[in-house]
């Protein structure tokens, strides 16, 4: 069965700093691969997602993911985190023969100190 | 720019009671996803529609939920009667059919409280 695994419920970074957010799944067949942003009280937001292609992706507000299948990975970054960052943050895995349906991380909140 | 509409925003209901939610997706997206969100949680499936279709409902609670979508175009998300453990944010999303490279677009979530 796939899965995700986000690493760390909780990632707090100061204002400036580089923001990393971990992503891991599990697939037999090549995945699509997805970042969303959650503020709170509201939906989904898409932040970037990996088809096929290269496999470094760049998304909305200035984050970037990378595809590395040896590692099964696809972590997000950010250079330099900005207070309008802070929220919640879930990887997601797509395949063509599971309905098109997605599997979902448990997602990493991110906090940012001033 | 097209967005996927839900109502309402919030729902503050007792236990016991009816409530529905209802959801418009972007014009042209034949899938249609609800899901439930537990509070510092991932999105839980609930149902899946493709046009008027259910895909799939295997998470569905069916004893006190239900979901349709008659037209193919907007749907409603029914809960009777509601459990304290339903309060949770639903979440309505929407893409364009067929394929799973297609991202989903998610509406504003309805939160919903039991009380």
């Amino acid at each position: 069965a796939q899965s995700v695994t986000q690493l760390g419920s909780h990632v707090s970074v100061s204002e400036g700093a580089l923001v990393l957010l971990r992503c891991n799944y599990s697939s037999s067949v090549p995945p699509y691969l997805f970042w969303y942003v959650q503020y709170p009280n509201q939906g989904l937001q898409l932040l970037l997602k990996y088809t096929t292609g290269a496999t470094l992706v760049k998304g909305i507000n200035g984050f970037e993911a990378e595809f590395k299948k040896s590692e099964t990975s696809f972590h997000l970054t950010k250079p330099s985190a900005h207070m309008s960052d802070a929220a919640e943050y879930f990887c997601a895995v797509g395949r063509e023969d599971s309905n098109y349906q997605l599997i979902w991380g448990a997602g990493t909140k991110l906090i940012i100190k001033p | 720019e097209a967005e996927v509409a839900q109502s309402p925003r919030y729902k503050i209901t007792e236990k016991s009671q009816a409530v529905a939610f209802w959801c418009d997706p972007i014009s042209g997206h034949a899938t249609l996803y609800w899901y439930r969100q537990i509070l510092g949680q991932g999105p839980e499936l609930l149902v899946q529609f493709q046009d008027e279709s259910v895909v799939d409902d295997s998470q569905l609670p069916k004893d006190r939920f239900s979901a349709e979508r008659l037209k193919g175009v907007d749907s409603t998300l029914k809960i009777q009667p509601a459990e304290l453990g339903d309060s949770a944010m639903y979440l309505c999303a929407s893409s364009l059919p067929g394929l799973a490279r297609d991202e989903q677009y998610f509406g504003p979530g309805t939160r919903l409280t039991v009380t």
